[in-house]
């Protein structure tokens, strides 16, 4: 198994510009959510999805798209980015109980 | 209010030494669960050990023991026999509520936990 996997690992934008973060995983889990980490802070929930056609808003969920049309995949839309946005973006899956979540190995998004 | 507080940003232990990071959390749900994830330099998140709220013995994962204090609210990790590979930064999160909560952490601030040699 791959476990959870993340594309691109490292992504420049400028501001104003769209783009996709990608996110699956390949262990059945019903849960995937989206966190991102700020430099020396802890994770914050984006957005989060109980299962494919199921979404909803985490924390810090402005400026940020998500949809679940499969069980595996969970992408994550940039809609304009701004320098705000600029982050390392975790994805995680976890089953039912104890819903420990996997992470990806998270993408290094710099908009200038 | 922080829903999940790491009040040591920095700690440092001798190899071979117990560490133990401390983790106060603020919730009036009964259901809830507590997890600790260390986050080496190389960045990735890597599960640690878990807690769930009902669960009546501390848990334990190896060198790993979750220190579980229901009244306090305190959700401590104790590493013993510290290793230079276990100098990273720490993470306590929290999924507050039962099964309608699966996916959603709330985290800490980080504990950077240094072993010297």
């Amino acid at each position: 198994n791959a476990g959870v996997t993340q594309t691109p690992k490292f992504q420049v934008l400028k501001t104003g510009q769209s783009m996709t973060l990608q996110c699956a995983q390949d262990m059945n889990h019903e849960y995937m959510s989206w966190y991102r980490q700020d430099p020396g802070m802890g994770l914050r929930l984006i957005h989060y999805s109980v299962g494919a056609g199921i979404t909803d808003q985490g924390e810090v969920p402005n400026g940020y798209n998500v949809s679940r049309s499969t069980t595996e995949d969970f992408p994550l839309r940039l809609l304009s980015a701004a320098p705000s946005q600029t982050s390392v973006y975790f994805c995680a899956s976890s089953t039912g109980h104890p819903d420990t979540q996997y992470f990806g190995p998270g993408t290094r998004l710099t908009v200038l | 209010a922080q829903k999940i507080t790491q009040t040591q940003p920095g700690m440092f232990v001798q190899e071979k030494e117990a560490v133990t990071l401390d983790c106060t959390y603020d919730t009036s749900d009964p259901s809830y669960g507590l997890f600790w994830y260390k986050q080496p330099s190389s960045g990735e998140m890597i599960f640690l050990i878990y807690q769930g709220s009902y669960d009546q013995q501390n848990a334990t994962e190896g060198r790993y023991s979750l220190n579980f204090q229901k009244a306090r609210k305190s959700a401590n990790l104790v590493i013993s026999a510290s290793q230079l590979g276990d100098s990273a930064m720490y993470f306590c999160a929290m999924r507050e509520g039962g099964g309608t909560s699966y996916g959603k952490l709330t985290f800490g601030q980080g504990t950077i936990l240094t072993v010297h040699p």
